[in-house]
């Protein structure tokens, strides 16, 4: 079965600066990855996609991440925080014909 | 506009009540999704349902029962057999299952009073 593990609970950046979120995968096939971002009191939405095709994925907001097979990494990254990055963000992994499995979540805060 | 509504937004239960939780989409889905977000926990997978009348139990099933008698509706019973029923639970959908983008409900945050 697929599982996902989001190494850190909580990150701190300054606005301004680099953002990594980190994210290990398992799976038994090619999965497909996502990363999901949750702003207080709204609703869940994709920021990006991972399907087999170019391992560099570009997303909304200024986001992107890198899947790299031998490490089975999907980390997540942004050049330069904004405040309004601040959320709860997931990473998630799907096999073939099965449902969407999420990790426990990563709590970003940016610091003004 | 299409999407997934779901409701109650808010809902309290007794003790050994069982209480109904709605979830609505008109996007002509095939597969429908329950979550429990906890905490901490992130979104464990309750039911799921990949067309009319079949579903398949999640992770966390036990305490929990659905129906799937219409495409477009795919109600959560949450029992008095679940002990622990304080939660946000969120309906999604997708076109199928599996490598597919999920579209969300608003949630539902339940309490026991």
């Amino acid at each position: 079965a697929q599982s996902v593990t989001q190494l850190d609970s909580h990150v701190s950046v300054s606005e301004g600066t680099p953002v990594l979120l980190r994210c290990n995968y398992s799976s038994s096939y090619s999965p497909s990855l996502f990363w999901y971002v949750q702003h207080p009191n709204k609703g869940l939405q994709l920021l990006l996609k991972y399907t087999s095709a170019a391992t560099l994925v570009k997303g909304i907001n200024g986001f992107e991440a890198e899947f790299k097979k031998s490490e089975t990494s999907f980390h997540l990254t942004k050049p330069s925080a904004h405040m309004s990055d601040a959320a709860e963000y997931f990473c998630v992994v799907s096999d073939p014909n099965t449902p969407l499995v999420f990790g426990k979540g990563t709590r970003l805060s940016v610091i003004a | 506009d299409g999407g997934i509504t779901q409701s109650p937004k808010y809902l309290f239960r007794k003790e050994g009540q069982n209480v109904t939780l709605s979830c609505e989409q008109n996007l002509n889905h095939d597969a429908m999704y329950w979550y429990r977000q906890d905490p901490g926990q992130g979104l464990r997978l309750i039911y799921y349902s990949q067309i009319v009348n079949d579903f398949q139990k999640g992770d966390i099933a036990e305490g929990y029962s659905v129906s799937r008698e219409k495409k477009e509706s795919f109600p959560l019973t949450v029992t008095s057999a679940q002990k622990n029923p304080t939660a946000f639970y969120l309906c999604a959908s997708s076109p199928r299952t599996g490598y597919e983008k999920l579209f969300f409900g608003s949630g539902t945050q339940l309490s026991v009073l």
